[in-house]
């Protein structure tokens, strides 16, 4: 079975400052994706930055980038100049290619930002 | 388009009590999943359906969940007897396919107290 894995249960970081979550998971499927969700305290899963197993490419959407480690099965969430807004909980996801589309879900990291 | 709808926001009821919670998917999306989210087991698949039919129902964790989708528009997920370790927020997703990248969109979730 599948499993994510976030080692870091909180985070902090200075405004402005870089900081980066940790990922890793189990699989053994060569097709699957990964994911980064931020959930602030209003409860809604907003999907942070998304990368196909199969791009050697790492996925950047603005101030957020990944760094995808397919041999060590790591999947780390950078976010440079940090935000005050990008305080919340992160979680990392994978979710197996082909048909089955479920998400499996890490335990999370709790990211404080700090002015 | 409005988001996926989960209603209602919170609820609290006594043990042994019959819940429902509803939910309206995005319009257009075939997917539907319902998760639970707790302190200690983090965001937990309990269901997901594809073209209104149930695919996986082996996070659902006994008789007493039963999860429906009648129609394209509209799930619920029924509690009966409800009981204080059912307390959770339960997240309703949808997403347009399964597989790729293909974008699972969560609505605010419930919040379920049992006393």
């Amino acid at each position: 079975a599948q499993t994510v894995t976030q080692s870091q249960p909180e985070m902090s970081v200075q405004e402005a400052e870089t900081v980066t979550l940790s990922c890793t998971y189990d699989t053994s499927e060569s097709d699957y994706y990964l994911f980064w969700y931020k959930q602030p305290p209003s409860r809604q899963m907003i999907l942070v930055i998304r990368q196909e197993a199969y791009k050697q490419q790492n996925a950047t959407e603005n101030r957020f980038s990944v760094n995808f480690q397919k041999a060590a099965k790591s999947f780390s969430l950078k976010i440079s100049d940090s935000q005050l807004g990008d305080a919340a909980m992160y979680f990392c996801a994978y979710r197996a290619g082909g048909s089955q589309g479920n998400l499996i879900f890490g335990k999370g990291t709790k990211l404080s930002v700090k002015p | 388009d409005a988001g996926v709808i989960q209603s209602p926001r919170h609820e609290v009821t006594e043990m042994g009590q019959e819940v429902t919670l509803r939910c309206k998917p995005i319009s257009g999306h075939n997917s539907l999943f319902w998760y639970r989210q707790t302190m200690m087991r983090g965001l937990e698949l309990l269901i997901y359906f594809n073209n209104n039919v149930p695919i996986d129902d082996s996070g659902m964790p006994e008789d007493r969940f039963s999860a429906k989708m009648p129609n394209a528009s509209f799930s619920t997920l029924k509690i009966q007897p409800s009981e204080p370790r059912d307390s959770a927020v339960y997240f309703c997703a949808s997403s347009f396919g399964t597989v790729g990248l293909s974008r699972t969109f969560f609505g605010q979730g419930t919040r379920l107290t049992v006393v």
